[in-house]
């Protein structure tokens, strides 16, 4: 079954930056677009972007550029995503997802952004 | 970025009853539609992708349909176990705003 686990809940104060990781198993990494979803609590959820692992090619969702980068370590079979520039309302669920169509997600990091 | 405007926002429907979600784009995106489900405190669960094509062991009842810029989601019989947010999404880019479907 394939899996990606994510690393664990963060808090952070406005301006600082976060990066989350999701590491992925029993597929191979560089077969499948990464996908990057976030959700604050009783919110829809929201399309940040998606990353290439094999290529390391990115696509950002025009709310993010300049303060979002994806990136990856294939020998780790690990993405990466990191967001700068933090306020409250960057507090959220971050998910990561395998592919286009999300086949499979990861559990979720909560990132909390409070002075 | 596409915008992607699903309705109702809401619904109410007793067992057994049919299910209509609606999702449309702003521009043509072909059949790169996916729909999910969201239960609380769970990642979302891929229920069609390709706007029509059911994802491996999602139950028949739920069906998809639609190109270019309108769609649809149908559920052919509501169960108790599908209270849960639907949300449409464009392949590899932005979500519907979301439709929280409750039992009556």
């Amino acid at each position: 079954q394939v899996q990606l686990v994510q690393s664990g809940a963060e808090v952070k104060k406005p301006g600082a930056s976060v990066k989350v990781s999701c590491k992925a198993s029993r597929y191979i990494f560089t077969t499948s677009d990464i996908n990057w979803v976030r959700q604050a609590t009783g919110q829809g959820l929201e399309w940040m972007g998606w990353m290439n692992p094999y290529s390391g090619n990115t696509g950002y969702a025009q709310k993010f550029q300049g303060r979002l980068t994806m990136t990856r370590d294939t020998s780790l079979s690990t993405a990466y995503m990191e967001l700068t520039g933090l306020t409250s309302e960057d507090t959220a669920v971050y998910y990561c997802a395998r592919g286009g169509p999300g086949d499979y997600w990861g559990q979720g990091t909560l990132v909390t952004v409070s002075s | 970025d596409i915008q992607m405007t699903q309705s109702p926002s809401s619904l109410s429907a007793s067992v057994g009853d049919r299910v209509t979600i609606t999702c449309q784009a702003n521009q043509d995106i072909g059949n790169y539609l996916n729909w999910y489900q969201q239960k609380p405190g769970k990642a979302p669960k891929l229920l069609i992708y390709d706007a029509s094509t059911l994802e491996t062991g999602v139950p028949s009842r739920f069906s998809g349909s639609g190109s270019g810029t309108h769609f649809a989601f149908i559920i052919s019989s509501l169960q108790p176990e599908d209270i849960a947010t639907y949300y449409c999404q464009q392949y590899e880019g932005t979500f519907g705003g979301g439709t929280k479907v409750e039992i009556k």
